[in-house]
């Protein structure tokens, strides 16, 4: 069993939808959970922490289920230049983060 | 804002040369990695450091080795590049085992 896992999609959703992703983990010691985004060809970039009593920042919130060990991503109000790849990290309590394969978001028109 | 400087973008080499990868961070962060990405593979941990002159063994870190001299700046280098080693790869670095890590741009290498 992977340690982070994510549906790839892509998740092809029209301008203005709300799009849910979720990422699940095996290590229940797990301590530490982010999500970033990747645009095609570029580095991944810190999009938000996730905390317990999860947490929103604009149009996206993210929330946190230990008990049946996942996280989620929220995104209201989609926009074109939503359109990219989003990893799950979840990070044991060591340096080390476990990084997902990323869940495609397409945007349209 | 955290900065992390990857000395290339785009590198095209040939099979045997000796590769260096540089990356430089400006944050004063003891924890620095170099990763691979390639498509459907996801992120590959090659070597990590969390001092200087100390490194770690990632998950794939055959054919590689790093260098950490200063605290902000991790090397990774290819001893004799062959094509499989052709890839992406992204430099990052963190502080503390709570902490996100950040991402320089990353070097597309080509080792034909």
């Amino acid at each position: 069993r992977k340690e982070v896992e994510q549906d790839p999609g892509p998740f092809n959703v029209p301008e203005g939808a709300t799009v849910a992703f979720n990422c699940t983990y095996s290590n229940s010691a797990s301590q530490s959970f982010f999500w970033y985004r990747q645009d095609c060809r570029k580095e991944p970039k810190l999009l938000m922490s996730v905390y317990s009593s999860g947490n929103e920042d604009g149009r996206f919130t993210a929330q946190l289920n230990r008990a049946s060990q996942y996280i989620s991503l929220l995104i209201r109000d989609s926009k074109l230049s939503d359109s990219a790849t989003y990893l799950c990290v979840v990070k044991g309590g060591s340096y080390i983060p476990t990084f997902g394969r990323g869940t495609s978001l397409i945007v349209h028109p | 804002d955290v900065k992390v400087t990857q000395s290339s973008r785009y590198l095209v080499k040939r099979t045997g040369e000796k590769v260096f990868l540089e990356c430089v961070q400006d944050m004063d962060h003891e924890n620095m990695f170099w990763y691979r990405q390639d498509p459907g593979l996801g992120l590959r941990l090659i070597y990590f450091s969390y001092d200087v002159k100390m490194k770690e063994k990632g998950d794939i870190p055959e054919g590689y080795s790093v260098s950490r001299e200063k605290k902000e700046r991790f090397s990774l280098i290819l001893e004799s590049a062959s094509t499989n080693q052709t890839s992406m790869y992204l430099c990052a670095s963190g502080q503390g085992p709570r902490q996100p890590q950040h991402f320089g741009d990353g070097t597309r290498l080509s080792i034909l």
